[in-house]
């Protein structure tokens, strides 16, 4: 069965300040992986995805995220944060059947 | 292009009653899905439509829940008779098809007193 941990559950940064959130995931094969935000109140939006091929993937909003299947891991970083940042931060695995298993997601808080 | 439509964004009900939620899918989206989201987790998926028809509803409790998907076009999903236990957030998404990028709806946030 396919899982994802996202260990941190509230993320803290000031304005202006890069940012990396943590996500590993558990899947036997290669997976697709995803990063979802969600503001307060809305669905979620996809970030960013990685299917195969290049492992530095780049989104939306001047996210980029990284697969290192060593590590099974796909971080997700952003060089400078900005308030309108200030979301919750989904990662997700799915396997051939393209359904995502979510984690239980990261809060972002961004200081002034 | 308008995006997943929900309704209604909020409901409150007293347990044992019946609810209903709608969902709109983007137009030509092929397959739609429903996921029911607790609070401080991520979704989980509850059933997965291709056109009409309901490829994967493993997850859903077929006791007290029900959906549907008439013409392949909008859907409704029921719970009969709600639980304390039911209240979240219920999300709709769609996709163009089946391996594609999942588009959400803002959700229908369930309170049940």
């Amino acid at each position: 069965a396919q899982s994802v941990t996202q260990p941190d559950i509230h993320i803290t940064v000031s304005e202006g300040a890069s940012l990396e959130l943590r996500c590993n995931y558990s899947y036997g094969a290669t997976p697709y992986l995803f990063w979802y935000v969600q503001s307060p109140g809305q669905g979620l939006q996809l970030l960013l995805k990685y299917f195969s091929g290049d492992t530095l993937v780049q989104g939306i909003k001047g996210f980029e995220a990284e697969f290192k299947r060593s590590q099974s891991s796909f971080n997700l970083r952003k060089p400078s944060v900005h308030w309108s940042d200030a979301a919750e931060y989904f990662c997700a695995v799915a396997g051939g059947s393209y359904i995502p298993t979510f984690g239980r997601g990261t809060s972002l808080i961004v200081h002034p | 292009e308008a995006g997943v439509v929900q309704s209604p964004r909020y409901k409150i009900i007293e347990k044992k009653q019946p609810v209903a939620f709608w969902c709109n899918p983007i137009s030509g989206h092929n397959t739609l899905y429903w996921y029911l989201q607790n609070l401080g987790q991520g979704p989980e998926l509850l059933i997965r439509y291709e056109n009409e028809e309901a490829v994967d509803d493993s997850q859903l409790p077929k006791d007290r829940f029900s959906a549907e998907r008439l013409k392949g076009v909008d859907s409704t999903l029921k719970i009969q008779p709600a639980e304390l236990g039911d209240s979240a957030v219920y999300l709709c998404a769609s996709s163009p098809g089946a391996q594609e990028t999942q588009y959400f709806g803002p959700g229908t946030r369930l309170l049940v007193l």
